[in-house]
This record gives C-alpha cells, structure tokens and sequence, in this order.
C-alpha cells in the first residue's frame, strides 16, 4: 500500500492529445517529485517541488508541464508528446534532506 | 565516472543462498543513502536507510563505508520473493529535498 497515490494508473494518448497526470500525498511531505523511467532502467529526475516551487528543472522539454496546485497536489500536464514519451511515471514525496523518497504506483503512458 | 554505480549484475542464486551487493558514489559529501527494491512493472519500495553504524533487518543488513564511498547490501537465506532490481539511492544534496541519484540497479532472481 502507498501513501502516494498517483491517477490514472495507465493512459494512452495520441501525439495532438492533452492530458493531466495527477499525484496527492497526504504525509505532511514538503518536497515533490516527477520521475520518468524506462524499461530497464533507473527512475530518471524530471522536477522537484519544495515548498510549492519548482526548486529543479531538469531540462525537460516544454511539452511536459508541471504544477503544484497545494502541498499535497502535483500535476504533470502533458501536450504534444512523441512515442518516445512513452515511460512509467512516478510521483515521489519527501519530507527531509536525510529522509527517503515515498514513490507512488506510477502511471504508465503510451503515446501513440 | 557516473554518480552512483552498482554491480552490473543479474545475480541468479539457489534459494537459500547468501548474497551481496555493492554500491559506490562520487560526491563525498553526500548526506543519505538507501536501499529500494523495484518489482517488474512497479515503483521503488524502500528497502531500508543505511546508517553509518551499520543496520540490519531481519535477513537484510547494510553497511556504509564513508572514507571508500561505497555501501552494501547482504541478503541472507534468499527466498523466491527477493527476486528483484535494487537500486542503490544516494542523497547528494545539502539542502531540502533534492538530488537524490539512483545506480543503474542490480538484478536478483532466486531460483527454486
């Protein structure tokens, strides 16, 4: 069982398609997190949230959007992604610098 | 020289075998350090903190060693369900909520 919890658990979207990610915890965490992983490999860092602002970017391309709506909320707002978009991925939360990461379920996407 | 680098792995071992992994990182002023294990198709779950003293966890023990840059995992008795990727996680940031740097991931299936 997770304390994050990410919707929808799979999403299949077209290239010209716009679609949301979403992610909620409701452990009092202060810091946020997208991820994206392939097969076979490493979750790979997209964005962090800390205290509600974007404290890291990691040069990901526009067509990715995040948002921070609340302590609790994250979303991934997603327009005019490629095949190679398709990936799991994963929202994580933290609550210190010495404490581990708490990953929810991930959604996995396929761009078509 | 990557950040965080693991065993390349896979591991097959026989149920009830001993087995150890190795983790090694670049920044020396890392803060944290910590053990995930990933199912196929699922997120990261924490397997354990590795502190500086050493712990363990029933059959699970890990062990820092701060002046090598180097962390470990042992598993003793190994059950069919221990067949997993562990991803080696280093927190290499000084501030809140950010940086933490997986390996690549090492392999394990334990074969009845």
């Amino acid at each position: 069982d997770t304390e994050v919890t990410q919707t929808p658990k799979h999403l299949v979207m077209g290239m010209t398609n716009k679609k949301s990610l979403k992610c909620e915890q409701h452990m009092g965490h202060r810091a946020m997190y997208w991820y994206k992983q392939k097969a076979k490999k490493p979750p790979e860092l997209m964005f962090v949230y800390s205290y509600e602002k974007l404290s890291i970017n990691e040069s990901v391309p526009s067509r990715f959007s995040p948002e921070c709506p609340n302590s609790s909320l994250l979303n991934l707002h997603l327009h005019a992604l490629q095949p190679e978009d398709s990936a799991l991925y994963l929202c994580a939360s933290s609550q210190e610098s010495n404490s581990p990461l708490h990953f929810g379920n991930g959604t996995r996407l396929t761009v078509t | 020289r990557k950040e965080v680098e693991q065993d390349p792995g896979p591991f097959n071992v026989p149920e009830g075998a001993t087995v150890a992994f190795n983790c090694t990182y670049s920044n020396s002023a890392s803060q944290s350090f910590f053990w995930y294990r990933q199912d196929c198709r699922k997120e990261p779950k924490l397997l354990m903190s590795v502190y500086s003293s050493g712990n363990e966890d029933g059959r699970f023990t890990a062990q820092l060693n701060r002046a090598s840059q180097y962390i470990s995992l042992l598993i003793r008795d190994s059950k069919l369900s221990d067949s997993a990727t562990y991803l080696c996680v280093v927190n290499m940031g000084n501030y809140y909520g950010q940086n933490f740097v997986f390996g690549p991931g090492t392999r394990l299936s334990v074969l009845p």
